[in-house]
């Protein structure tokens, strides 16, 4: 079965500078999806961003982008010149390519935001 | 605009009885999810569907059940609330391929 670790229950970061969150998975497939989604205090569940597998290039939304290693199964987060509004939870989250839809999730880390 | 609601948002209920969690989409996805959402453990799937009549089970799926008689809906049945599933519920939705959308959450209390 897929599992999705991440190791930082919690982190914290001054309002400007940049943050990595990090997140490994554990898969016998080839091709898959990896996300990582944002939960506010709203509890609302956000998607970031998303990578497929078998592209190459990582991929970037606005300040958010990503570290895919696929051999290494780890798919980190870097959040550049992060806001107040960027503290929240966030989910790491597997999905096979193909057949099952089901997502498997990371426990989250909550990311803290200094002014 | 297309979207997903669960109702209620919040419920407080006693350990036995009965509980249904409603989760209605407009967005004409095929699939649908519930997770729930417990401190320590992420995000994990009780039960989802692909379609209508289609319901399949998921990693935390004892004492859940679900019924597809339509696309917009999948109603999450507690038969008897224990005090174990005391826990934020999350529905969601999607086309095959595509990403997850996901409902504003139930914050279930079994006292």
């Amino acid at each position: 079965a897929q599992t999705v670790t991440q190791s930082q229950p919690e982190m914290s970061v001054q309002e400007a500078e940049t943050v990595t969150l990090s997140c490994t998975y554990d898969t016998s497939e080839s091709d898959y999806y990896l996300f990582w989604y944002k939960q506010p205090p709203s509890r609302q569940m956000i998607l970031v961003i998303r990578q497929e597998a078998y592209k190459q290039q990582n991929a970037t939304e606005n300040r958010f982008s990503v570290n895919f290693q696929k051999a290494a199964k780890s798919f980190s987060l870097k959040i550049s010149d992060s806001q107040l509004g960027d503290a929240a939870m966030y989910f790491c989250a597997y999905r096979r390519q193909g057949g099952s839809e089901k997502l498997v999730f990371g426990k989250g880390t909550k990311l803290t935001v200094n002014p | 605009d297309a979207e997903i609601t669960q109702s209620p948002r919040h419920k407080i209920t006693e350990t036995g009885r009965q509980v249904t969690l409603a989760c209605h989409q407009t967005w004409n996805h095929n699939n649908m999810f519930w997770y729930r959402q417990d401190l320590g453990h992420g995000l994990r799937l009780i039960h989802y569907s692909y379609g209508v009549q289609d319901t399949n089970k998921g990693e935390v799926s004892d004492g859940y059940s679900v019924s597809r008689s339509n696309t917009e809906d999948l109603p999450l049945t507690l038969e008897s609330a224990a005090s174990s599933q005391t826990s934020v519920y999350f529905c969601a939705s999607s086309h095959r391929g595509d990403e997850q959308f996901f409902g504003p959450g139930t914050r279930l209390t079994v006292l």
